[in-house]
């Protein structure tokens, strides 16, 4: 079963926004960093940002930073990553994932959700 | 910035064969830091080693992982046709928690 789930992908011009979400149960959830990666058609895992488990915490890879932002709903038990100034390159399958600190590693994905940016 | 590079790009292997494949840091990583995941088509990656050694829960016993200074390793003693998956290394050591590029095991 999915454990995270994930919703707000779709099709898009360059330039504009769109909003990913990533819901799961409070004891899936809670008190745990949420990491998001892409992976670019036929290419390889790309790691995206991160939120730490209190929303205190914010990382983003250079390919992003300034234009995505990651914040969390804790009373929802849901991640978000809003996308800004949408490039073709952004173009991919965006993932979810659990970050655990045993085993130290992303222990739980999200199903994904596609995002295609185009004119 | 760590960068992790894999070896080789594919490997194309028969039944029973071992399988042995590299990820490489740009420079140390304590073992702690570091994770294999197993990557089929159409699904989201699943995790495989973490601590470069420790199997995973539901990881079968043919695989395992091992270090040598900033050389990590994921062998498969006798690869099954199930294996066939693209295989990333990970690192944790710190911000961007990047991938290698991945292995293509056939």
């Amino acid at each position: 079963q999915v454990q995270l789930e994930q919703s707000g992908g779709g099709v898009t011009q360059p330039g504009k926004s769109l909003r990913l979400s990533c819901s799961g149960s409070k004891i899936i959830f809670s008190g745990h960093g949420i990491h998001w990666v892409r992976q670019g058609p036929g290419k390889g895992l790309e790691w995206v940002a991160l939120i730490g488990h209190d929303g205190s915490q914010k990382n983003y890879a250079d390919s992003v930073k300034g234009r995505f932002t990651v914040s969390r709903d804790t009373s929802r038990n849901t991640a978000f990553l809003q996308m800004d100034s949408l490039r073709v390159e952004d173009t991919a399958m965006y993932y979810c994932a659990r970050y655990e600190g045993t085993p130290r590693a992303f222990d739980i994905w999200g199903q994904g959700t596609p995002v295609t940016v185009s004119s | 910035e760590i960068v992790l590079t894999q070896s080789p790009d594919t490997l194309s292997l028969s039944p029973g064969e071992r399988a042995t494949l590299s990820c490489r840091a740009s420079q140390t990583v304590s073992s702690a830091y570091l994770v294999w995941y197993q990557q089929k088509p159409g699904q989201a990656p699943r995790l495989l080693i973490y601590g470069a050694s420790r199997r995973a829960t539901g990881t079968p016993e043919r695989f395992s992982g091992s270090v040598s200074e900033t050389d990590f390793t994921l062998t498969i003693s006798r690869v099954e046709p199930e294996d066939s998956a693209v295989y990333y290394c990970q690192q944790f050591a710190g911000s961007p928690f990047d991938f290698g590029q991945g292995t293509r095991l056939e």
